[in-house]
């Protein structure tokens, strides 16, 4: 199975700050069709998951333009440009790529 | 809009079978892929299985001799059933559809 490894596992930032998190593959998500499907979510707390990004870098319906997705192959990483206190939660990247589908371990959001 | 709805006891005794119904509005089963994600307390997100829109399904390789996903198109419901559950099965259970959508996700509690 594909291992996503998500870091940093608690980050803490005060609002207006502009921070990342990494996804790390263990094997390149660039599928045979061309795509890379590399999604990211939050999870506010007490609250069914989002999808913040899909294909590596797109931003889903709703979603603040202040996320940002990038990255290719094994690297990828979700960018906040401006943190605002509604951002607080748990950040997960998953992979569809290889079945079965996988989860990181996520990230932990806090706002100082 | 889209809605999703997880329906199911909250309750299951140890060795017995879960039976899971997620109920869809606003999209169409046989042309977009329904998933089962679960979330024991305080942990991460795993994903369970699929189905998908031509009815092929996939599970989760640690899963897989004990789950069956499946669907009824016409009543617009997807079903999860797993059997001999045990303690560590306790989790939130949700029904997402590809991914952009999520049911608000159903508490089971495996106990005697």
């Amino acid at each position: 199975d594909v291992v996503l490894t998500q870091t940093p596992s608690i980050l803490s930032a005060t609002i207006g700050q502009s921070v990342s998190i990494s996804c790390r593959s263990s094997q390149s998500l660039l599928d045979s069709d061309g795509n890379t499907y590399l999604y990211w979510f939050l999870q506010r707390p007490g609250q069914s998951p989002q999808r913040l990004i899909y294909l590596v870098s797109n931003l889903g319906s709703g979603v603040p333009n202040r996320f940002s997705g990038s990255g290719s192959g094994t690297d990828f990483t979700l960018k906040i440009s401006g943190v605002e206190a509604e951002d607080l939660g748990v950040y997960y990247c998953m992979q569809a790529t290889h079945a079965p589908l996988t989860f990181g371990s996520g990230t932990k959001l806090e706002i100082k | 809009q889209v809605q999703l709805k997880e329906s199911g006891p909250g309750l299951v005794q140890p060795s017995q079978t879960l039976s899971l119904t997620c109920t869809v509005s606003g999209f169409s089963l046989t042309s977009n892929s329904v998933h089962w994600v679960r979330q024991p307390p305080g942990k991460g997100l795993e994903w369970m299985g699929g189905i998908w829109g031509d009815g092929s399904t996939d599970y989760n390789s640690a899963l897989k001799s004990r789950l069956s996903i499946s669907r009824d198109t016409s009543k617009s419901q997807v079903f999860l059933k797993m059997n001999s559950l045990q303690t560590d099965d306790t989790a939130i259970y949700f029904c997402t559809a590809t991914f952009a959508y999520w049911g608000q996700g159903t508490l089971v509690t495996v106990s005697s």
